[in-house]
């Protein structure tokens, strides 16, 4: 139990579009699910936390009108990057929090990311 | 506040030795520890945690970590390494509350020489 899916795994974008990555969980209901960006041979770097039903949490220096974050139910949320550029080029990883069904509240599952280019 | 430091950004050891992948934490209340692994192009994957039950934490794959209090210690150790043991680990350390944030070392890079 506790898997966490993400979609697309891998994107490639022009310069100027938006993209939309989803995250879910199959097999749990995820009260609260995270957003963290990795660029190469780093750590994690947390982005927001999204409570279902309420508005992203962000973190100090990412901009909340560019990474779109909607946590509609309790087994998708979805990040949005709008208006991407090439320094958006990164490893998206999302995380989620939540009980029943071998998951624990006290451990983040972690999806599998996506990796996104823009050109 | 949270953090932790984990030492080593990359260690290299060879089939069948001991691996010993080091991290200290700091928290102003009783942490919630854990070791993640990262293959390339992957996602997290749980090793292990600590949420304040037995300090000697067992994990999948034959890995396992000791909580040390007096020495704020949790490192993740393994008998006999394996080459599919090659990958990026990250220490973490939370509150221990769903929704509290999880704080992540910089990770160490382990590699298996042949």
């Amino acid at each position: 139990g506790a898997v966490v899916s993400q979609h697309p795994s891998w994107v490639i974008c022009k310069s100027g579009t938006s993209v939309k990555i989803e995250c879910r969980s199959l097999d749990f209901q995820a009260t609260t699910m995270f957003w963290y960006r990795q660029f190469p041979k780093q750590s994690l770097m947390l982005m927001a936390t999204s409570n279902e039903g309420s508005k992203a949490t962000y973190e100090q220096g990412v901009e909340k009108d560019k990474f779109l974050i909607n946590h509609a139910s309790l087994t998708l949320s979805t990040l949005t990057v709008t208006s991407a550029h090439p320094e958006d080029s990164s490893f998206y990883i999302c995380s989620a929090t939540g009980g029943a069904r071998g998951a624990s509240t006290d451990t983040q599952y972690f999806g599998p990311g996506t990796r996104l280019t823009v050109l | 506040a949270q953090s932790v430091t984990q030492l080593g950004s990359h260690v290299s050891v060879s089939e069948g030795a001991l691996v010993l992948l080091r991290c200290n934490y700091s928290s102003s209340v009783p942490p919630y520890l854990f070791w993640y692994v990262q293959y390339p192009n992957q996602g997290l994957q749980l090793l292990l945690k600590y949420t304040s039950a037995a300090t000697l934490v067992k994990g999948i794959n034959g890995f396992e970590a000791e909580f040390k209090k007096s020495e704020t210690s949790f490192h993740l150790t393994k008998p006999s390494a394996h080459m599919s043991d090659a990958a990026e680990y990250f220490c973490a350390v939370t509150s221990g509350s769903s929704a509290s944030k999880i704080i992540f070392g910089s990770g160490t890079r382990l590699s298996i020489r042949p």
